[in-house]
């Protein structure tokens, strides 16, 4: 199986500033990486595919980059409804595998 | 408007057979390319993805539960099944279902399963 490793774990924030998570894969998955954004009592949301397709509806200050092992998740401009749990997930090969989790948190 | 519903037992005891039902809207498994799959993830925890089934009745499952796993679906009325056997107090999780073509771009809520004897 592909390992994901995300990172950081935990990222503190305050509106209006820029942040990164970062996902990591064991090897190769060529551009086939997923973002999603979880939150209490909401669905889960697919925020961009394929490393950098945003997801019709994403708003365009989420961007991802990235190919091969390394990739990126960059917020610009946080509003107050982005925090909460992001998860990226590789969708190269089965089984599909997803990283451990970032919580961005309000400071 | 894509939607998707789980529903299960709530609890059941260790050994037991766990029946997810996945009752969904909006779009159909007959369709070329649909697929809905089964992702689960333990409080506190990650997201660990169960299996896929697609419209043309092709099954995949984690190899790690390869073994206990069942998908299946019932296309008439727009509905996706999960079994898994043996039920351990590791699986207590929230189970989600999903529609996916490799990414899932519409997820259920979810349904809390608890393993307790």
């Amino acid at each position: 199986d592909v390992q994901m490793t995300q990172s950081p774990s935990n990222l503190a924030a305050s509106p209006g500033e820029s942040v990164s998570i970062n996902c990591k894969a064991s090897k190769s998955i060529s551009k086939y990486l997923a973002w999603y954004q979880q939150k209490p009592g909401k669905a889960n949301k697919l925020l961009i595919y394929s490393g950098s397709t945003l997801q019709s509806g994403t708003p365009s200050r989420f961007s991802g980059s990235g190919s091969g092992t390394d990739f990126t998740l960059t917020i610009r401009n946080l509003e107050p409804e982005d925090f909460g749990l992001y998860y990226c997930q590789q969708h190269n090969e089965y089984p599909p595998t997803f990283g451990a989790g970032t919580k961005l948190e309000l400071k | 408007q894509v939607t998707l519903k789980e529903s299960g037992p709530g609890i059941l005891q260790p050994s037991q057979t766990l029946s997810l039902t996945c009752s969904f809207s909006g779009f159909s498994l007959s369709t070329y390319g649909m697929c809905v799959g089964w992702i689960r993830q333990s409080s506190g925890k990650g997201l660990e993805w169960l299996a896929n089934i697609w419209w043309n009745d092709d099954k995949y499952y984690n190899p790690s539960l390869k073994n206990r796993l069942t998908i299946s679906k019932d296309t008439s009325n727009n509905q996706a099944f999960l079994k898994i056997t043996n039920m351990d107090t590791a699986d207590t999780a929230t189970y989600y279902c999903a529609r996916g073509r490799g990414t899932f771009d519409y997820w259920g809520q979810g349904v809390m399963v608890t393993v307790s004897s």
